[in-house]
């Protein structure tokens, strides 16, 4: 079946740093990527998708490209912020029932 | 436009007893899709709602079932409640479903703990 893999957390970083949380996933065919991000005691809102190869998702500064090579869809942000601290799922939709990485718990000090 | 409802957001209960758990979809969406997060296991699928008709489950027990209604809105049931069933529930909606590659519309869940 479907499954998908990321990083470990926490990710601990001071504001204006560099993030990236690393997404691999295994699937038949072509699935659509997402991420999520849930912020305490919330659900899961969309933060980006991408539906075919080379495709570059982004919204709020964070950016993922869909790489059909690497199977992969790392997350991306230039310069975080204290707002930012959540959690970030990566999922896929490619056999229709959605699958969902672990989550990764971000952390941003001031 | 409202978002996903969710109600009650937290529930606590005994084992062997049963519960039942509602979400209210997006104006217009007709699939509701079920998960079941907990720190062990993430987030794993329960079942999809489509127009009344489930259209895929997961790989639950039987305890866990659903339904929706003609307004979309859905329910589902747990009985016969085990400690291992404590977690936050959640619901999402979507305007085509699970088949579609429109992103899904969260709710914030329902937070069952048991006794």
């Amino acid at each position: 079946g479907d499954s998908v893999t990321q990083m470990e957390g926490p990710v601990t970083l001071s504001e204006e740093a560099f993030l990236t949380i690393n997404c691999t996933y295994t699937a038949t065919g072509y699935p659509s990527l997402f991420w999520y991000v849930q912020y305490p005691g919330e659900g899961l809102q969309l933060l980006l998708k991408a539906t075919k190869a080379d495709d570059k998702g982004s919204n709020k500064g964070f950016e993922a490209t869909y790489r059909k090579e690497t199977t992969s869809f790392h997350l991306e942000k230039g310069s975080v912020q204290v707002s930012d601290s959540a959690v970030y799922f990566c999922s896929i939709r490619g056999s229709y029932i959605p699958t969902f990485g672990r989550g990764t718990s971000l952390i941003v000090h001031p | 436009k409202a978002g996903v409802t969710q109600t009650p957001r937290y529930l606590i209960k005994t084992r062997g007893q049963q519960v039942t758990l509602s979400c209210s979809p997006i104006s217009g969406h007709r699939s509701v899709s079920w998960y079941q997060q907990t720190p062990g296991q993430g987030l794993q699928f329960l079942f999809e709602y489509f127009s009344e008709t489930q259209r895929n489950k997961g790989n639950f027990p039987g305890r866990f079932s659903g339904r929706q209604f003609s307004n979309s809105r859905s329910e589902m049931n747990v009985s016969t409640l085990e400690l291992g069933d404590s977690a936050l529930y959640l619901c999402a909606s979507s305007h085509r479903g699970l088949g579609d590659n429109s992103p899904l519309h969260f709710g914030n869940g329902t937070r069952l703990t048991v006794t």
